[in-house]
Protein backbone atom coordinates (compact mmCIF):
# COMPACT_ATOMS: atom_id res chain seq x y z
CA UNK A 1 0.00 0.00 0.00
CA UNK A 2 1.22 3.35 -1.29
CA UNK A 3 2.20 6.13 1.62
CA UNK A 4 0.40 8.02 0.13
CA UNK A 5 -2.84 7.93 -2.00
CA UNK A 6 -4.78 10.54 -4.24
CA UNK A 7 -8.33 11.06 -5.30
CA UNK A 8 -9.07 11.00 -8.02
CA UNK A 9 -6.22 10.47 -10.48
CA UNK A 10 -7.72 12.57 -13.33
CA UNK A 11 -10.09 15.09 -13.41
CA UNK A 12 -12.19 17.23 -15.78
CA UNK A 13 -14.40 19.88 -15.05
CA UNK A 14 -16.00 22.63 -16.44
CA UNK A 15 -14.87 26.44 -16.22
CA UNK A 16 -16.90 27.93 -12.85
CA UNK A 17 -16.90 24.47 -11.01
CA UNK A 18 -16.16 23.95 -7.60
CA UNK A 19 -13.70 21.21 -7.30
CA UNK A 20 -11.90 18.98 -5.06
CA UNK A 21 -9.04 16.97 -4.44
CA UNK A 22 -7.84 14.78 -1.95
CA UNK A 23 -5.05 12.76 -0.61
CA UNK A 24 -4.88 10.21 2.37
CA UNK A 25 -1.59 9.37 4.02
CA UNK A 26 -0.67 6.45 5.85
CA UNK A 27 2.58 8.18 8.39
CA UNK A 28 3.02 10.45 11.14
CA UNK A 29 3.68 13.65 9.48
CA UNK A 30 5.31 17.20 10.56
CA UNK A 31 3.70 19.12 7.65
CA UNK A 32 1.99 18.23 4.44
CA UNK A 33 2.69 20.40 0.97
CA UNK A 34 0.43 20.67 -2.08
CA UNK A 35 2.26 21.23 -5.36
CA UNK A 36 1.33 22.53 -8.62
CA UNK A 37 2.81 21.08 -11.63
CA UNK A 38 2.66 22.11 -15.18
CA UNK A 39 3.35 20.21 -18.40
CA UNK A 40 7.44 20.72 -18.83
CA UNK A 41 7.96 19.93 -14.93
CA UNK A 42 8.00 23.15 -13.57
CA UNK A 43 6.58 23.04 -9.25
CA UNK A 44 5.44 25.28 -7.83
CA UNK A 45 4.34 25.19 -4.02
CA UNK A 46 1.06 26.33 -3.13
CA UNK A 47 0.51 25.35 0.45
CA UNK A 48 2.75 23.99 3.92
CA UNK A 49 0.13 23.33 6.12
CA UNK A 50 0.43 21.59 9.56
CA UNK A 51 -3.33 21.42 10.90
CA UNK A 52 -6.30 23.65 10.32
CA UNK A 53 -7.47 25.41 6.96
CA UNK A 54 -5.29 27.87 4.48
CA UNK A 55 -6.82 29.83 1.80
CA UNK A 56 -4.57 31.26 -1.08
CA UNK A 57 -7.14 33.32 -3.98
CA UNK A 58 -9.39 30.71 -4.95
CA UNK A 59 -7.50 27.66 -3.38
CA UNK A 60 -8.28 26.61 0.17
CA UNK A 61 -6.56 23.52 1.80
CA UNK A 62 -7.03 21.78 4.78
CA UNK A 63 -5.73 18.86 6.89
CA UNK A 64 -6.85 16.56 9.57
CA UNK A 65 -4.20 15.34 11.59
CA UNK A 66 -6.14 12.52 12.96
CA UNK A 67 -7.69 11.46 10.07
CA UNK A 68 -4.42 11.28 8.43
CA UNK A 69 -6.29 13.03 5.54
CA UNK A 70 -6.24 16.60 3.47
CA UNK A 71 -7.98 18.08 0.83
CA UNK A 72 -7.73 20.97 -1.85
CA UNK A 73 -10.35 23.19 -3.04
CA UNK A 74 -10.60 24.81 -6.29
CA UNK A 75 -13.25 27.24 -6.63
CA UNK A 76 -14.17 29.34 -9.75
CA UNK A 77 -12.52 27.18 -11.41
CA UNK A 78 -10.51 28.18 -14.68
CA UNK A 79 -8.57 26.62 -17.64
CA UNK A 80 -5.32 27.82 -16.58
CA UNK A 81 -5.79 25.97 -12.82
CA UNK A 82 -5.78 23.11 -15.64
CA UNK A 83 -2.35 21.18 -13.88
CA UNK A 84 -1.10 18.11 -12.13
CA UNK A 85 -1.66 18.44 -8.22
CA UNK A 86 0.79 16.32 -5.87
CA UNK A 87 0.16 16.00 -2.46
CA UNK A 88 3.67 15.67 -0.80
CA UNK A 89 3.43 14.94 3.18
CA UNK A 90 7.06 15.25 5.26
CA UNK A 91 6.95 12.49 7.56
CA UNK A 92 8.38 13.09 10.63
CA UNK A 93 10.39 9.84 11.09
CA UNK A 94 14.16 8.96 9.77
CA UNK A 95 15.62 11.95 11.29
CA UNK A 96 15.70 13.64 7.75
CA UNK A 97 14.11 17.07 7.85
CA UNK A 98 13.23 17.78 4.15
CA UNK A 99 12.33 14.60 2.87
CA UNK A 100 9.05 14.54 1.57
CA UNK A 101 6.92 11.57 0.31
CA UNK A 102 4.78 12.03 -2.50
CA UNK A 103 1.79 11.19 -4.15
CA UNK A 104 0.80 10.38 -7.85
CA UNK A 105 -0.44 13.59 -8.21
CA UNK A 106 -4.34 14.49 -9.88
CA UNK A 107 -4.65 15.31 -13.24
CA UNK A 108 -6.72 18.19 -13.59
CA UNK A 109 -8.20 19.72 -16.76
CA UNK A 110 -10.79 22.55 -16.55
CA UNK A 111 -12.29 23.17 -19.97
CA UNK A 112 -13.77 26.53 -21.16
CA UNK B 1 16.21 37.57 -7.35
CA UNK B 2 16.48 34.19 -9.20
CA UNK B 3 14.64 31.16 -8.63
CA UNK B 4 16.25 27.69 -7.64
CA UNK B 5 18.32 27.12 -11.06
CA UNK B 6 19.21 23.93 -12.83
CA UNK B 7 21.51 23.31 -15.61
CA UNK B 8 21.21 21.05 -17.87
CA UNK B 9 17.50 21.08 -19.02
CA UNK B 10 17.79 18.36 -21.19
CA UNK B 11 20.34 15.70 -21.40
CA UNK B 12 20.91 12.35 -23.49
CA UNK B 13 23.58 9.86 -22.37
CA UNK B 14 23.68 6.24 -23.21
CA UNK B 15 23.49 3.15 -21.23
CA UNK B 16 26.87 2.84 -18.54
CA UNK B 17 27.68 6.43 -19.12
CA UNK B 18 28.01 8.88 -16.00
CA UNK B 19 26.26 11.94 -15.52
CA UNK B 20 26.40 15.09 -13.11
CA UNK B 21 23.47 17.65 -12.73
CA UNK B 22 23.81 21.32 -10.96
CA UNK B 23 21.46 23.08 -8.80
CA UNK B 24 21.83 26.60 -7.44
CA UNK B 25 19.66 27.18 -4.76
CA UNK B 26 17.39 30.33 -4.04
CA UNK B 27 19.94 33.20 -2.26
CA UNK B 28 19.87 33.02 1.20
CA UNK B 29 18.25 28.79 0.97
CA UNK B 30 20.99 26.49 2.85
CA UNK B 31 19.99 23.68 1.92
CA UNK B 32 19.44 21.73 -1.26
CA UNK B 33 17.24 18.47 -1.71
CA UNK B 34 16.89 16.37 -4.68
CA UNK B 35 13.79 14.07 -6.43
CA UNK B 36 13.87 11.46 -9.31
CA UNK B 37 10.32 11.85 -11.36
CA UNK B 38 9.76 9.18 -13.26
CA UNK B 39 7.11 9.77 -16.25
CA UNK B 40 3.70 9.53 -15.21
CA UNK B 41 4.69 9.44 -11.29
CA UNK B 42 4.99 11.39 -8.57
CA UNK B 43 8.55 12.94 -7.59
CA UNK B 44 11.12 10.51 -5.44
CA UNK B 45 13.15 11.88 -2.42
CA UNK B 46 17.06 10.99 -3.56
CA UNK B 47 18.86 13.87 -1.14
CA UNK B 48 18.72 16.53 1.18
CA UNK B 49 21.88 18.33 1.96
CA UNK B 50 23.37 21.38 4.42
CA UNK B 51 26.30 23.32 5.02
CA UNK B 52 28.29 20.44 2.72
CA UNK B 53 26.38 17.61 4.85
CA UNK B 54 24.14 14.48 3.77
CA UNK B 55 21.13 14.91 6.01
CA UNK B 56 19.07 12.54 3.92
CA UNK B 57 19.15 9.70 1.52
CA UNK B 58 16.28 8.01 -0.02
CA UNK B 59 16.04 4.37 -1.54
CA UNK B 60 18.66 4.78 -3.97
CA UNK B 61 21.25 2.59 -4.62
CA UNK B 62 24.89 3.57 -4.33
CA UNK B 63 25.48 4.50 -8.29
CA UNK B 64 23.68 8.10 -7.13
CA UNK B 65 25.79 10.79 -5.49
CA UNK B 66 25.49 14.06 -4.42
CA UNK B 67 27.65 16.88 -3.09
CA UNK B 68 26.77 20.36 -1.94
CA UNK B 69 29.22 23.32 -2.05
CA UNK B 70 30.28 26.41 -0.18
CA UNK B 71 27.99 28.64 -1.81
CA UNK B 72 24.70 25.99 -1.03
CA UNK B 73 25.02 25.01 -4.91
CA UNK B 74 24.76 21.30 -5.83
CA UNK B 75 25.65 18.27 -7.60
CA UNK B 76 24.28 15.02 -8.44
CA UNK B 77 26.17 12.75 -9.52
CA UNK B 78 24.44 8.96 -11.41
CA UNK B 79 27.38 6.62 -12.60
CA UNK B 80 26.79 3.10 -14.56
CA UNK B 81 23.24 4.74 -16.19
CA UNK B 82 20.56 2.57 -16.52
CA UNK B 83 17.77 2.35 -19.19
CA UNK B 84 15.88 2.97 -15.44
CA UNK B 85 17.39 6.43 -14.67
CA UNK B 86 15.61 8.31 -17.27
CA UNK B 87 13.39 11.09 -15.31
CA UNK B 88 12.78 14.37 -14.53
CA UNK B 89 14.93 15.22 -11.71
CA UNK B 90 14.53 17.85 -9.69
CA UNK B 91 16.08 20.26 -7.47
CA UNK B 92 14.52 21.93 -4.58
CA UNK B 93 15.65 24.43 -2.20
CA UNK B 94 14.78 25.88 1.09
CA UNK B 95 16.20 28.06 4.14
CA UNK B 96 16.92 25.97 7.22
CA UNK B 97 16.76 21.85 7.12
CA UNK B 98 15.75 21.25 10.87
CA UNK B 99 12.62 23.32 10.07
CA UNK B 100 12.69 22.16 6.32
CA UNK B 101 9.73 19.73 6.68
CA UNK B 102 7.83 23.32 8.02
CA UNK B 103 9.52 25.37 5.52
CA UNK B 104 8.19 26.04 1.73
CA UNK B 105 10.42 23.93 -0.84
CA UNK B 106 10.90 26.16 -3.56
CA UNK B 107 11.48 23.76 -7.05
CA UNK B 108 13.89 24.52 -9.93
CA UNK B 109 12.66 23.70 -13.21
CA UNK B 110 14.30 20.04 -13.61
CA UNK B 111 16.87 18.63 -15.44
CA UNK B 112 15.02 15.73 -17.92
CA UNK B 113 17.47 12.95 -18.28
CA UNK B 114 17.18 10.56 -21.19
CA UNK B 115 19.12 7.12 -21.14
CA UNK B 116 19.36 5.61 -24.68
Amino acid sequence: KNEVEQSPQNLTAQEGEFITINCSYSVGISALHWLQQHPGGGIVSLFMLSSGKKKHGRLIATINIQEKHSSLHITASHPRDSAVYICAPSPNYGGSQGNLIFGKGTKLSVKP
Amino acid sequence: DAGVTQSPTHLIKTRGQQVTLRCSPISGHKSVSWYQQVLGQGPQFIFQYYEKEERGRGNFPDRFSARQFPNYSSELNVNALLLGDSALYLCASSYHPDRASTDTQYFGPGTRLTVL
